[in-house]
């Protein structure tokens, strides 16, 4: 079993539908819960991280985590044509001496159509 | 803020050569720095870690001494991929952090050994 499951997708949508993305993980350790977007050919740009459960919301985009169950979902809503890109949920456990390893789920590729 | 760069962006070069590639944090001190590898369609597999001045951590199946890894100061790592082969082509992603928690990415260096 990975340690963060995520489906890739690809996901097609209409201009301004309300996006919903998920990824689980195994790990009761990971304390940190990121959202990275990826452009084709391009490097990840960090969207939006939390901490705890609960939900943090930045414009268009919210991060939800529900760390009882394990799950963290990305909504985004008005969806735009660029938004279509991949989006890859990440998650780390800091341990004590320094070390924050992220583990990325496999990215779900999505496509917000005209 | 938070910006990273890697130099070059793209390389081709003949098999048995080497390929140096540089990644720098341009407007933070970076503590650590990260390699990534990335096969078409797939997530980004951790390579390595660097701090500033010390040894590079190497993932399990890598080879240190494929993938040379020099951090020689807060704002600048490299790769070098000695002696290059075909199934070293791949897309090459650097990300730096300053904070524990937060990892900020290169736009990536795409190689293609021929």
């Amino acid at each position: 079993q990975k340690e963060v499951e995520q489906d890739p997708g690809p996901l097609s949508v209409p201009e301004g539908a309300i996006v919903s993305l998920n990824c689980t993980y195994s790990n009761s350790a990971f304390q940190y819960f990121m959202w990275y977007r990826q452009y084709s050919r391009k490097g990840p740009e960090l969207l939006m991280y939390t901490y705890s459960s609960g939900n943090k919301e930045d414009g268009r985009f919210t991060a939800q985590v529900d760390k009882s169950s394990k799950y963290i979902s990305l909504f985004i809503r008005d969806s735009q044509p660029s938004d279509s890109a991949t989006y890859l949920c990440a998650t780390l456990a800091v341990f004590t001496g320094g070390g924050n390893k992220l583990t990325f789920g496999t990215g779900t590729q999505l496509k917000v159509e005209l | 803020g938070a910006v990273v760069s890697q130099h070059p962006s793209w390389v081709i070069c003949k098999s048995g050569t080497s390929v140096k590639i540089e990644c720098r944090s341009l407007d933070f001190q970076a503590t650590t720095m990260f390699w990534y590898r990335q096969f078409p369609k797939q997530s980004l597999m951790l390579m390595a870690t660097s701090n500033e001045g010390s040894k590079a951590t190497y993932e399990q199946g890598v080879e240190k001494d494929k993938f040379l890894i020099n951090h020689a100061s807060l704002t600048l790592s490299t790769l070098t991929v000695t002696s290059a082969h075909p199934e070293d082509s791949s897309f090459y992603i650097c990300s730096a952090s300053a904070l524990r928690e937060t990892q900020y990415f290169g736009p990536g260096t795409r190689l293609l050994v021929l």
